[in-house]
């Protein structure tokens, strides 16, 4: 089946420019997760939603990150006035929800490589 | 709080030659384990993941790992590296259904013919 999406796959943006990052999970996950990785790093956690809550948003560096999943389905990251440390992969990823409880795991999508000059 | 040490940066082996990457974690609870692998502009892959039970766990591509409590390790091996294994390679932590995973730094892989 197909998994995660994200799209777009590369984004430039001028300094100050606002952007967004879209996610579409694999059908039916009811989880889903945005990292941020910085070159040469692994993934960072950035935020957290069950099915339309945003249940942990501890990730997010400032407030000029916002992500939305209005819908429970499809995810916004975005981006306002980028600024040159924002340059990064953001990877989004998606899991089953076990009704009990415990261990899961996740699948993630390509990544959105964000530039920002 | 959670922690991922993964010490080695860069692995350079030769081809048919053994492969152990070292993961360390810290972590307060009960650990779920887990190791990806990325390949150049491409996603993680789940390699394996380790929950409870046989603490020798195996997963795609010929790749296994051994999760050492005493140790707080959870390596990964391959008995034969072939040349499409050469990729970065990330040990990762999580908790219970809805925690986040946090990552190690990843060691590079590169294999010489």
């Amino acid at each position: 089946g197909a998994g995660v999406s994200q799209s777009p796959r590369y984004k430039v943006a001028k300094r100050g420019q606002d952007v967004a990052l879209r996610c579409d999970p694999i059908s039916g996950h009811v989880s889903l997760f945005w990292y941020q990785q910085a070159l040469g790093q692994g993934p960072e956690f950035l935020t957290y939603f069950q099915n339309e809550a945003q249940l942990d948003k501890s990730g997010l560096p400032s407030d000029r990150f916002f992500a939305e999943r209005p819908e429970g389905s499809v995810s916004t990251l975005k981006i306002q006035r980028t600024q040159q440390e924002d340059s990064a992969v953001y990877l989004c990823a998606s899991s089953l929800t076990r009704a009990a409880g415990g261990p899961y795991e996740q699948y993630f999508g390509p990544g959105t490589r964000l530039t920002v000059t | 709080a959670q922690s991922v040490t993964q010490p080695d940066i860069h692995i350079t082996v030769s081809e048919g030659a053994s492969l152990e990457l070292r993961c360390n974690y810290s972590y307060g609870a009960t650990p779920y384990l887990f190791w990806y692998v990325q390949s150049p502009g491409q996603g993680l892959q789940l390699l394996l993941k380790y929950f409870s039970g046989d603490t020798l766990v195996q997963g795609i591509k010929g790749f296994e790992a051994e999760f050492k409590r005493s140790q707080s390790s959870f390596n990964l091996r391959k008995p034969s590296v072939h040349w499409s294994d050469a990729a970065e390679y990330f040990c990762a932590v999580g908790g219970n259904y809805g925690n986040k995973l946090v990552f190690g730094a990843g060691t590079i892989l590169r294999v010489k013919s």
